[in-house]
């Protein structure tokens, strides 16, 4: 069975700080992983991707993936309240047939 | 227009109701997706649709059914639901021809079943 796997949370972080979040997921056929950010009543908007082993960085978001251990992570540099938000892992096999198989999301909050 | 359309946005049905929510996406993809988001639990992912054939249903009850007329459309049409039935249905697109199989998804509709 397909599973992706979040803590959580909420996890608080002080404004200005790094955010950390992390992922694991149990199928070895993943091959496309993203990070989407949900705020509150609101559609996931997709903000990172990443496919090969190691980091991605995309303005203050790092997105790090280790295949051998099935996890993959979330760097928030420089956090703002307006990072405040369930943040969901998700991965996708590659084939058309699989939708996104997603996780229950980290609700994140920064302090001001 | 842009991006993933949904309407309604809110929809509130009794069980013997008869009801369609409506996707339309505006950005020339060749996929789309229903998923379920409920409280607590992951979004669930219901049926897709590639190149308007429908390649996936995982195990929904048949008091949802799919339909998709066009790449650019997509409709679930609900009858007798029950009211654990009640969540944020939302839409999502994509290209499959692509490396980057990240969705676009749509703000939603918010199905309450009473």
């Amino acid at each position: 069975q397909k599973e992706v796997e979040q803590n959580s949370g909420p996890l608080s972080v002080p404004e200005g700080a790094i955010a950390s979040l992390n992922c694991t997921y149990s199928d070895r056929g993943s091959q496309s992983f993203f990070w989407y950010r949900q705020y509150s009543g609101k559609s996931p908007e997709l903000i990172m991707s990443i496919y090969s082993n190691g980091d991605k960085e995309d303005g203050r978001f790092t997105a790090q993936l280790n295949k051998a251990s099935q996890y993959v992570s979330l760097l928030i540099r420089d956090s703002q309240p307006s990072d405040s938000a369930t943040y969901l892992c998700c991965n996708h096999r590659g084939g058309g047939a699989d939708g996104l198989t997603f996780g229950k999301g980290t609700h994140l909050i920064i302090q001001p | 227009e842009t991006g993933v359309t949904q309407t309604p946005r809110h929809l509130v049905m009794g069980m013997t109701n008869k009801k369609s929510l409506k996707c339309e996406q505006h950005l020339g993809h060749n996929a789309m997706y229903w998923y379920k988001q409920s409280a607590k639990k992951p979004l669930e992912l219901m049926f897709v649709y590639n190149f308007k054939e429908q390649t996936e249903n995982n195990s929904v009850p048949s008091r949802f059914s799919p339909e998709c007329p066009n790449s650019s459309h997509l409709f679930l049409h609900l009858h007798t639901l029950q009211p654990e039935d009640s969540a944020l249905y939302l839409c999502a697109s994509s290209q499959e021809d692509r490396k980057n199989y990240g969705y676009t998804f749509g703000s939603g509709t918010r199905l309450t079943v009473v």
